[in-house]
């Protein structure tokens, strides 16, 4: 079966402008996270969606903000970039049970 | 406040010798604990779980070994191969309390050389 598919791959922005990155997740996976990747950091928690709810939410500013559509597909958005916002972006879908997940390839931002 | 970690940021091992990368949580809510190996700008890829029920996980080559009391996991590789050169990234989460976030540790570098 198709993995998770994240679009696109990579992104260049200018400080201050908006951007929506997408996730497709697994057929049959109602479940979608979304993480942020940076050197500094590692792996962080955004937020996670299970039938277009919101679920949970992790510590970053509301700037950054997500959605789930009835397909289970996800955007999330991230408004007014900053430098700092420039990181691998990955998204990981699962049934929603708490095991399972499975991640996409990411997308690149980077803000300039 | 880093709930789950990753001491060795590096580990180097022969190949078909054996690999151990070690992680250490501080939040005895976590029921969950999965790892997961990472290629640069790649997804993580998903090798093995463990639920807390259990102190011993085995998959093929790859067995995670959780103690609860120590709040200590780890995985180990058995044979090495020059192919398992990645990052591994241990990951925690509190499925009991239905907080379906999975909260990472740092990563360690694992290089096994031919």
């Amino acid at each position: 079966k198709a993995g998770v598919t994240q679009t696109p791959r990579y992104l260049i922005k200018t400080r201050g402008q908006q951007v929506t990155l997408s996730c497709s997740p697994i057929s049959g996976h109602r479940s979608v996270s979304w993480y942020q990747q940076t050197p500094g950091q590692g792996l962080q928690f955004l937020f996670e969606y299970f039938s277009e709810t919101q679920r949970n939410k992790g510590n970053f500013p509301g700037r950054f903000s997500g959605r789930q559509f009835s397909n289970s597909r996800s955007e999330m958005n991230v408004s007014t970039l900053e430098l700092g916002d420039s990181a691998l972006y990955l998204c990981a879908s699962s049934s929603g049970q708490g095991n399972g997940y499975t991640f996409g390839s990411g997308t690149r931002l980077t803000v300039v | 406040d880093q709930q789950v970690k990753q001491n060795s940021p590096s580990l180097s091992v022969q190949e078909g010798r054996i690999s151990i990368l070690n992680c250490d949580y501080t939040n005895s809510m976590f029921d969950y604990f999965l790892w997961y190996k990472k290629y640069p700008a790649e997804g993580p890829t998903f090798l093995i779980s463990i639920s807390s029920i259990k102190d011993k996980n085995e998959d093929g080559r790859f067995t995670v070994f959780l103690n609860k009391s120590a709040k200590h996991l780890s995985l180990h590789i058995v044979p090495s191969q020059p192919g398992d050169s990645a990052v591994y990234f241990c990951a925690a989460s509190d499925v009991g309390g239905s907080n379906y976030k999975l909260t990472f540790g740092k990563g360690t570098l694992l290089t096994v050389n031919p």
